[in-house]
């Protein structure tokens, strides 16, 4: 199974906006709404943030949206903060394995 | 708040076998899928394993396929990986984490436990 792809980095300062993309095929992010995305701070376990390409878990900021066109879904943090520095990763269901497949991670800094 | 704990990770030749355990708490086990998730050393996260809540349908990533076995004990509340011929590129931190009440997702990790393969 390929993993999906991911920007190796991306950054913003405090306040701004930034979006990371993953692109798959139609066999995973294409075919299905079953994006889910995952923060990673060192050490951590990662923590769930968005799933079914855009909705929010309980507990979770309105900083975060998900959204997909076609094959690339995205991940936008709105009004960037110092915790959100970490990395992110984007997963989708996929009829290859009938499991699931992981991006590569993304490393947010916030300068 | 949910409570998900792994066991049995620790240092294993290449060929050796190990078997790891995720202990559920606080929340209905039997209602939940479950899966292995793991992180190479400084690398990013691959899906090892999918088992539904009754624990008929199961998936495994190719890299395992043959090797490892996913099971579940509802009674006990528990997960396992069985992993059998294991490899040096098996060497990473395995999370068991729980599926999400709506669509597919992985809503609860445990803190991982740490394999290492090398002779």
């Amino acid at each position: 199974q390929s993993a999906l792809t991911q920007p190796a980095s991306v950054s913003g300062s405090p306040g701004q906006s930034i979006t990371i993309s993953c692109t798959g095929t139609s066999s995973d992010v294409g075919g299905y709404n079953y994006v889910s995305w995952y923060q990673q701070h060192p050490g951590k376990a990662p923590k769930l943030m968005i799933y079914d390409v855009s909705n929010r878990p309980s507990g979770v900021s309105n900083r975060f949206s998900g959204s997909k066109s076609g094959n690339t879904a995205s991940l936008t943090i709105s009004g960037l903060q110092a915790e959100d520095e970490a990395d992110y990763y984007c997963s989708s269901y996929t009829s290859s394995s009938l499991g699931g497949v992981f991006g590569g991670g993304t490393k947010l800094t916030v300068l | 708040q949910v409570q998900l704990v792994e066991s049995g990770g620790g240092l294993v030749k290449p060929g050796g076998s190990l078997r790891l355990s995720c202990a559920a708490s606080r929340f209905t086990f039997s209602d939940y899928s479950m899966s292995w998730i793991r992180q190479a050393p400084g690398k990013g996260l691959e899906w090892v394993s999918y088992i539904s809540s009754s624990g008929t349908t199961i998936y495994y990533a190719d890299s395992v396929k043959g090797r490892f076995t996913i099971s579940r004990d509802n009674a006990k509340n528990s997960l396992y990986l069985q992993m059998n011929s294991l490899r040096a590129e098996d060497t990473a931190v395995y999370y068991c984490a729980r599926g999400c009440t709506n669509g597919v997702c992985y809503r609860y990790w445990g803190q991982g436990t740490l394999v290492t393969v090398s002779s």
